[in-house]
């Protein structure tokens, strides 16, 4: 079975852009949650999907969203974003049912550097 | 919340020697205990993990111990060898899944 896929795997975006991150699940996965690891903060829980539907949301502000597709595939937008928005982004998903946070497989990550 | 602290933040050892990490949570409700390992450039790899009704678990060299009373739980390596070397992630859950700071191990040839 293929591993979660993340990409772009870098990105290099200015001040007040907006960004997008896509996240493939491995197949038959149908949760899907995204993670913000910054060297600070380290691993920061920003939502999980279920099903098309957000089922947890963590602490970051309304610039943060997202969404998931029939097909278990999930996207992440920033918009106007931040120096500090600076960050990998981690994708993982998991087999097992909404709001489960056992058994997550994680991405490789998307590296995005806000100049 | 949930808050977990690990600790140390660093670990240098020799290779064939062990190597432990200590996690300690604050949440009651908490009964889920995962491990994480990530090797640079990649994502997270749960390697071992552990539930409030199990005292202790072993995989191979490695092992985790839980202390429900004191609320703490610990990663132990044995006869570490140069792949060791990563940073380990201790975790807790419920409520959300929450993260210790991490711990950058390097086993030294």
């Amino acid at each position: 079975k293929a591993g979660v896929t993340q990409t772009p795997r870098y990105l290099i975006k200015t001040r007040g852009q907006q960004v997008t991150l896509s996240c493939s699940p491995i197949s038959g996965h149908r949760s899907v949650s995204w993670y913000q690891q910054t060297p600070g903060q380290g691993l920061q829980f920003l939502f999980e999907y279920f099903s098309e539907t957000q089922r947890n949301k963590g602490n970051f502000p309304g610039r943060f969203s997202g969404r998931q597709f029939s097909n278990s595939r999930s996207e992440m937008n920033v918009s106007t974003l931040e120096l500090g928005d600076s960050a990998l982004y981690l994708c993982a998903s998991s087999s097992l049912g909404q709001g489960n946070t056992e058994k997550l497989f994680f991405g490789s990550g998307t590296q995005l550097s806000v100049l | 919340g949930e808050n977990v602290e690990q600790h140390p933040s660093t670990l240098s050892v020799q290779e064939g020697d062990s190597a432990v990490i200590k996690c300690t949570y604050s949440d009651s409700a908490s009964n889920y205990f995962p491990w994480y390992k990530q090797e640079l450039g990649k994502g997270p790899q749960l390697i071992i993990d552990i539930r409030s009704n199990v005292g202790e678990k072993k995989d191979q060299r490695i092992a985790v111990t839980l202390n429900k009373t004191a609320k703490h739980f610990s990663l132990h390596i044995t006869e570490t060898q140069p792949e060791d070397s990563a940073v380990y992630f201790c975790a807790a859950t419920p409520p959300k899944l929450s993260f210790g700071a991490g711990t950058t191990v390097t086993v030294r040839a």
